[in-house]
């Protein structure tokens, strides 16, 4: 079956400008995660959903990234007004459950100008 | 202190050399594990769940360590294709997030 897809795949946006970043999980996966990623760093968590509910939005960081999940299905990441450190891989995982291993997407790069 | 914390590396290694990663974590409320391999500027990708009894997978053997809060990955008879950065992940506890290590760079060398 189809594995995580994410769309796009690059996005090169000018700062001030908002974007939205869309995961599709693996179908009938429960749970679903964000993660960015920036050039040589590791995985910093964003937020996670188990159905349509985000229990820890610990990891976002600031008031303009905002994330949503519909009909525990896609989830789309949102960030507005974005700035130059905004810039980074932005990944996507899903699993069954929590507590099952996750598969990722390929990620969305972003480029912030 | 990091929730997940590995020794970034780099492993540089001959073909054919056996090493191991060793990962610690904090909370001991985590309830599953698992390794994941990323090769340069890819996605993660899983590569095996850690058993509390170990488990293998071929040339790979993961263990873990309760106890002492310690996770463990064995790679045996190295190939060029196992150069990637190997990414420790812990999961559960009150938050049940995947919680991920910032990961050690293996290098194996022909």
């Amino acid at each position: 079956g189809a594995g995580v897809s994410q769309s796009p795949s690059n996005k090169v946006t000018e700062k001030g400008k908002d974007v939205e970043l869309r995961c599709d999980p693996i179908s009938g996966h429960t749970a679903l995660y964000w993660y960015r990623q920036s050039l040589g760093q590791g995985l910093e968590f964003l937020i996670y959903f188990q159905g349509n509910s985000a229990p820890d939005k610990s990891g976002l960081p600031s008031d303009r990234f905002s994330a949503e999940r519909t009909g525990g299905s896609v989830s789309t990441l949102t960030i507005q007004r974005t700035q130059q450190e905004d810039s980074a891989v932005y990944l996507c995982a899903s699993s069954w459950t929590m507590n099952t291993e996750a598969f990722f997407g390929q990620g969305t790069r972003l480029t912030v100008v | 202190r990091k929730e997940v914390e590995q020794d970034p590396g780099p492993f540089n290694v001959p073909e054919g050399a056996t090493v191991a990663f060793n990962c610690t974590y904090s909370n001991s409320a985590s309830q599953s594990f698992f390794w994941y391999r990323q090769d340069c500027r890819k996605e993660p990708k899983l590569l095996m769940s850690v058993y509390s009894s170990g488990n293998e997978d071929g040339r790979f053997t993961a263990q873990l360590n309760r106890a002492s809060q310690y996770i463990s990955l064995l790679i045996r008879d190295s190939k060029l294709s196992d150069s990637a950065t190997y990414l420790c992940v812990t999961l559960g506890g009150a938050t049940n997030k995947l919680i991920f290590g910032t990961g050690t760079l293996l290098a194996v060398q022909p």
